[in-house]
């Protein structure tokens, strides 16, 4: 079965210190993983996708095939970045995505 | 910037009362989605829509719940018969491939 789990509700860290938010995923496949962001009061909105391997506002974050895991990464937080957080797993081209629970990062100043 | 738009923002209805939730995805994209996030849970897949039919739905998705794209601009979310439990923020997205773009969300209350 596909799922997909984020073991922390609630991340706070101060500003400038780094962040690692963890996403663990299960699929006997070979899916494509995200990273979504929703501010408070806006809509979801795309950070990364694990095949376009690019850095977004200072995030990045690497699929580990044999950990299962695409934990979300930045040295550096900043106040802006305080939001919730969805990992998503795709298991084909983006479609039917199954999110995990998500959590909040709250950046402390 | 294109973006997938919702309405109502918010609806209010009766348990037992048919409600439609509307979207109107980006104009190039080819499959349409329903999501749905219950007050503090995460969100859940409910259905898939490419080619005029319904590709994937999820066990949420049952015969109470049905999917039309009408006029080729719309792509529409109706509960037959709304339950307590329908209660939620339903999110549409859209895709061509790869990154899905979400709507703002409506948040339904049934009461």
């Amino acid at each position: 079965a596909q799922r997909v789990t984020q073991p922390e509700k609630l991340l706070s860290v101060f500003k400038g210190a780094p962040v690692e938010l963890k996403c663990n995923y299960s699929y006997s496949g070979s899916p494509e993983l995200f990273w979504y962001v929703q501010y408070s009061r806006q809509r979801l909105q795309l950070l990364l996708r694990h095949i376009s391997r690019e850095s977004i506002k200072g995030f990045t974050a690497d699929l580990n095939k044999g950990e299962t895991s695409f934990h979300l990464k930045k040295p550096f937080a900043q106040e802006e970045d305080s939001a919730m957080y969805y990992c998503a797993l795709s298991p084909l081209y983006g479609q039917n995505f199954v999110f995990g629970p998500g959590t909040r990062l709250s950046v402390l100043p | 910037e294109p973006e997938v738009t919702q309405t109502p923002s918010h609806q209010v209805t009766q348990m037992g009362q048919e409600v439609i939730l509307r979207c109107v995805p980006i104009s190039n994209h080819l499959y349409f989605y329903w999501y749905r996030q219950i007050l503090g849970q995460k969100v859940e897949f409910l259905v898939s829509f490419y080619n005029n039919e319904i590709s994937e739905k999820s066990e949420i998705f049952d015969d109470q719940f049905s999917v039309e794209r009408p006029d080729g601009s719309n792509f529409t979310l109706k509960i037959r018969s709304t339950k307590l439990e329908d209660s939620a923020m339903y999110f549409c997205a859209s895709s061509v491939t790869g990154e899905a773009f979400f709507g703002q969300g409506t948040r339904l209350t049934v009461v």
